[in-house]
Formats: structure tokens, sequence, C-alpha cells
């Protein structure tokens, strides 16, 4: 059982070009959840996503764009690298119902570096 | 955004010691969760609290909710060196789309 997964694990880009980070999970979570973390930030919510086809923004979304076309998928793209972008970015999912449906559970995290 | 209160940043403890932690937030929570986080990975939930006043045990680690729902608690006992890392709290009030609000963690180092 693979839970969630993220790839790239580390990304060193340059100012202006795109990036995609993938995020997969395999417990048919409904919602999924990208976050940033920076020291003196904490975690910071980015976008997250209620269903397939169904996003919204989070705290910090600008210079972020993500879709999900399929449950257990939730990539997102920087579409235009900033030197600000440079973050551990996590992905997270949750339940929908149920007693537990407010625990997070995390990725282990792609370190992106912007030059 | 909100922010919930843990303090200090930093705590160094001797191996074997006990360790408590807190997080305080301006509004009530109807859901806490700890969190660790290893240098390199993800946050791992340690343990979730559903009721104001409830104690729940995981191992070593102990954590409770406040009875304000305000705050939250987390003890660790005979503290060992794998105990390093960052411990966070997050609250939510639960609901649909429902998110949680983090606190910023506690550095944990732990000396043999």
């Amino acid at each position: 059982d693979a839970g969630i997964t993220q790839s790239p694990r580390y990304k060193i880009t340059e100012t202006g070009r795109q990036v995609t980070l993938m995020c997969h999970q395999t417990w048919s979570h409904s919602y999924m959840f990208w976050y940033r973390q920076d020291l003196g930030h904490g975690l910071r919510l980015i976008y997250y996503s209620a269903a397939a086809d169904i996003t919204d923004k989070g705290e910090v979304p600008d210079g972020y764009v993500v879709s999900r076309s399929k449950t257990e998928n939730f990539p997102l793209t920087l579409e235009s690298a900033t030197r600000s972008q440079t973050s551990v970015y996590f992905c997270a999912s949750r339940e929908s119902g149920g007693r537990s449906y407010n625990e997070q559970f995390f990725g282990p995290g792609t370190r992106l570096t912007v030059l | 955004g909100q922010q919930l209160n843990q303090s200090p940043q930093s705590m160094f403890i001797q191996e074997g010691e006990d360790v408590s932690m807190n997080c305080t937030s301006s509004s009530i929570f109807n859901t806490w969760l700890w969190y660790k986080q290893d240098p390199g990975e993800g946050p791992v939930l340690l343990i979730a609290l559903y009721k104001a006043g409830e104690l729940t045990s995981n191992g070593r680690l102990t954590a409770q909710f406040g009875i304000t729902r305000k705050d939250s608690f987390l003890n660790i006992s005979a503290s060992i060196p794998s105990d390093v890392g960052i411990y966070f709290c997050a609250g939510t009030l639960g609901g649909a789309n429902s998110k949680l609000t983090f606190g910023k963690g506690i550095t944990l180092s732990v000396r043999p």
C-alpha cells in the first residue's frame, strides 16, 4: 500500500520555467491539498480539491495552478517559476466522511529550488 | 491567516526525560491533531483528538484536548533519541471543505 507519493523529490529549475509537481494517492480519498513549508511561516495551504474537477484556492494560491482530472492525482504547476517559490511542497489527502475525516495524511514532500 | 501558537520554537531535553508541549488558539476547534516531522520527510500524524477534555495515548505519547477547546497538550514520556523532530499541532472546526490551521512547530532535540 503506497499511500501518498510525490514526484520528483528534488527539483532545481530556473526563473521563468514551468514546473509541475506530481501527487498520487492510493486511498481514494476525496480531498487533496497542496502546502508549502518555509522557515518562519510553517505550513501554508496553496490549493485544495474536494473531488475530481473541483478545486479551490487556499491561503497562498498566486503563481500556482492545479487540476484534478482523476481522484488519485493532484498535480501542482508553477507556470512561471520565481525565486520566492523556492520551498518544500507537501501534498496531503483525507477522507470526506467518517469520524476521522479531518485527519490529513502527508506525502514525503518535494524540495524545489528556483535559481 | 490564523496560526496556532506553539512555543518555544526549540526544546532541548536529556534522553529519558519527559517533555510537554502545548498549543493555543484564539478560536475554538472541534478537532485537534498532533504531527511529527522528521528531517527531509513529510509530517506524520501521531494523535487525533475529537472531544473537549479527551485524553488519548499512543505509546509514550499522550495528548489532551483542552476543555476550553482553544488548546491542546502533547506529552512525551521517557524520551529517546528517535523522538528528535518537529512537532506540529493542527486544529479544525470540521465540516465540508474544512481545512487545518497549523502551529509553526516545536523542534525537539534529545541529548543522549
